[in-house]
């Protein structure tokens, strides 16, 4: 049972154009979520997060949108520059319940951002 | 400022063998936990340490055992080990409490032969 899905294995998208990364839970109890990006042979690495009772977070070139009634969250990221190719998790966790060690992540996108 | 560290990078062993796995948490984090990646799948929890104590845990058997240390060092430990144990294991630590990020080591790449 996958609570946290990405449908989208990759994405290729030319550089300085915007990349718009998606994810979808199934468990209406995830009250934060996560994006990290993951490069070949290295961990992966917080990107930015966002808390159920926000709809929007952003941070530099990243921003993540939370739709709660579609349970559907968004990663933006403007613009595109090729260093930014990398898997790209999606993680939530039950946060409020103390419980936001427990990371459920999606299978991840592969980004291709193309100079 | 050392982030979460990670030992071995890499290694090969025998099923049925016995694996160790070690973490160094960030500075300042009291909280580890563990997680096994395959190959083309996201990361799973295995199981949260703090304060020497296992605190909550995946759909992982037995077979799987850690350790938490005084220092907040941890041990992973995988028994009996099966050809599908063949993953990147990632340590990951955060101080506790809610909301605070986590941050992941680089792995340590376990291959079973």
């Amino acid at each position: 049972d996958q609570q946290v899905k990405q449908n989208s294995p990759s994405l290729s998208v030319q550089e300085g154009r915007i990349s718009i990364l998606n994810c979808d839970y199934t468990n209406s109890m995830f009250d934060y979520f996560l994006w990290y990006k993951k490069y070949p042979a290295e961990g992966p690495t917080f990107l930015i997060s966002i808390s159920s009772i926000k709809d929007k977070n952003e941070d530099g070139r990243f921003t993540v949108f939370l739709n709660k009634s579609a349970k559907h969250l968004s990663l933006h990221i403007v613009p595109s520059q090729p260093g930014d190719s990398a898997v790209y998790f999606c993680a939530a966790s039950l946060n409020s319940g103390g419980s936001n060690y427990k990371l459920t992540f999606g299978k991840g996108t592969l980004l291709t951002v193309n100079p | 400022d050392a982030g979460v560290t990670q030992s071995p990078t890499h290694l090969i062993k025998t099923r049925g063998q016995q694996v160790t796995l070690r973490c160094s948490p960030k500075s300042g984090h009291d909280t580890v936990s563990w997680y096994q990646q395959a190959l083309g799948q996201g990361p799973q929890f295995i199981f949260q340490y703090y304060e020497e104590e296992e605190r909550q845990r995946g759909n992982f058997p037995d077979r799987f055992s850690g350790h938490q240390y005084p220092n907040y060092s941890s041990e992973l430990n995988v028994n009996a080990l099966l050809l599908g144990d063949s993953a990147l294991y990632l340590c990951a630590s955060s101080p506790r409490g809610p909301g605070n990020t986590i941050y992941f080591g680089e792995g340590s790449w376990l291959t079973v032969v």
